[in-house]
């Protein structure tokens, strides 16, 4: 009863490292989202992808680039940290239709 | 744009207190609206939604009605418990294009004492 998983959970980088975040969906959903959120900001989207090989900007995409290769998975990647991009990044996945949106448990992102 | 506006946290309630999070929006035609809660720790989850004027949403207790002439979908819970201690936030989305991401309010702080 996986549903969205997310790895790694925690993660400390350094200025101008970079990294990747993968999130997992077994739920066959055809759309994937990737948010962040800060403190007194809610939750903002990243960038989001409506099927596999395709991915288009959300609110806030800079200092981001995604990849959906397989439809279970879509990855967030960060070239080069910088310490704004300091946050909690949630990956959601949905059906079509309704658009009820299930969330991972979250990678909890620091850059020093 | 669309947007979400819900009341500022944190609520702080003893148990048994009833409960009221006020949430609003705003959005060309007629989205569908959902409660979300994120207990300490954890991702989201959804609480509650309802897709039409009038409709009433319903989950664990928790109650909102979408009311459109008040562009208005305001959480309620008559009885709340030390474990209803969470994050909770208003969302919207456009029911005309399938895969839109959620727009979300900035969320509600609730502290429930025993």
């Amino acid at each position: 009863n996986a549903g969205v998983t997310q790895t790694p959970k925690f993660r400390v980088l350094k200025t101008g490292q970079s990294m990747t975040l993968l999130c997992a969906q077994d739920m066959n959903h055809e759309y994937m989202y990737w948010y962040r959120q800060d403190p007194g900001m809610g939750l903002r989207l990243i960038h989001y992808s409506v099927g596999e090989g395709t991915t288009a900007k959300g609110e806030v995409p800079d200092g981001y680039n995604v990849s959906r290769l397989k439809k279970q998975n879509f990855l967030l990647g960060l070239e080069s940290a910088a310490p704004s991009q300091t946050s909690v990044y949630f990956c959601a996945s949905s059906s079509s239709g309704l658009n009820i949106q299930y969330f991972g448990a979250g990678t909890r992102l620091s850059v020093l | 744009g669309d947007s979400v506006t819900q009341m500022e946290g944190p609520v702080t309630l003893s148990e048994e207190a009833f409960l009221t999070i006020n949430c609003t929006y705003t959005a060309t035609g007629y989205p569908s609206l959902f409660w979300y809660v994120q207990y300490p720790g954890e991702g989201l989850q959804l609480l509650l939604k309802a897709t039409k004027a009038d409709d009433k949403g319903s989950n664990k207790g928790f109650e909102a009605t979408y009311r459109k002439e008040t562009t208005s979908f305001h959480l309620e819970k008559g009885s709340v418990q030390v474990s209803d201690s969470a994050v909770y936030f208003c969302a919207l989305s456009d029911q005309k294009q399938a895969g839109t991401a959620l727009i979300f309010g900035k969320g509600t702080t609730l502290s429930v004492s025993s």
